[in-house]
């Protein structure tokens, strides 16, 4: 266990409507970052948030947007969804930006219909 | 082309073999490189890391990274049926604030 939660664990949604996927990261860890990985593929990252900050972002639409807590935990919330946005969403969490050991949690698995 | 490439497979190795699992990168800027398992329907687990040139080993694994031919391996000693998971290769240089991940590839440890 990595001490990175994540929920819920399964949810379906439908075309147009919005997701909010939460993520607690491991104790003492200010960096979060969230991948999507389709069915097959290798995790795609999504963007990073260090100390309540966006500090980095992948090659994926506004319509992907998050947050950071002062506690560190973290919401990556997608509106307007697409059926490709079916995946497999998963938060990773490392002690620093600097420091790239990232630790996932058990992912949130999206199906949109 | 893909920055980190990875072969699909699936690997088929028996048990108590040595599975080798390769992995080639495209951005020479990489500094670091990590290897993680990932069983079915669950989320990637990590096995090792490996910053500088050459072999790092930890149990029955062991990570080799050859910056000049932008390559990474991981060998796994005396393969058993648990270790059938796809392993998948990142890439990340320091400061970066993201991992770059391969496809994976597939090992089946056949008993």
């Amino acid at each position: 266990e990595t001490g990175v939660t994540q929920s819920p664990t399964h949810l379906i949604k439908t075309r147009g409507q919005q997701v909010t996927l939460r993520c607690s990261s491991q104790s003492g860890h200010n960096t979060v970052s969230w991948y999507q990985q389709a069915l097959g593929q290798g995790p795609q990252f999504i963007f990073q948030y260090y100390r309540e900050e966006e500090n980095g972002r992948g090659n994926f639409p506004p319509r992907f947007s998050g947050l950071q807590f002062p506690n560190y935990s973290s919401e990556l919330n997608v509106n307007a969804l697409e059926l490709d946005d079916s995946a497999l969403y998963l938060c990773a969490s490392s002690l620093g930006w600097i420091q790239e050991t990232q630790y996932f949690g058990p992912g949130t698995r999206l199906l949109v219909l | 082309q893909k920055e980190v490439e990875q072969n699909s497979g699936p690997l088929s190795v028996p048990e108590g073999a040595i599975a080798s699992l390769n992995c080639t990168y495209s951005d020479r800027g990489s500094q670091s490189f990590f290897w993680y398992r990932q069983y079915s329907g669950k989320s990637p687990e990590l096995i090792m890391f490996i910053y500088s040139n050459g072999d790092k080993e930890d149990g029955r694994f062991t990570a080799q990274l050859n910056k000049a031919s932008q390559y990474v391996s991981l060998l796994i000693r005396d393969s058993q049926p648990s270790d059938s998971a796809t392993y998948l290769c990142a890439g990340g240089p320091t400061g970066r604030r993201a991992l770059t991940f391969g496809s994976g590839t597939r090992l089946q440890v056949q008993p």
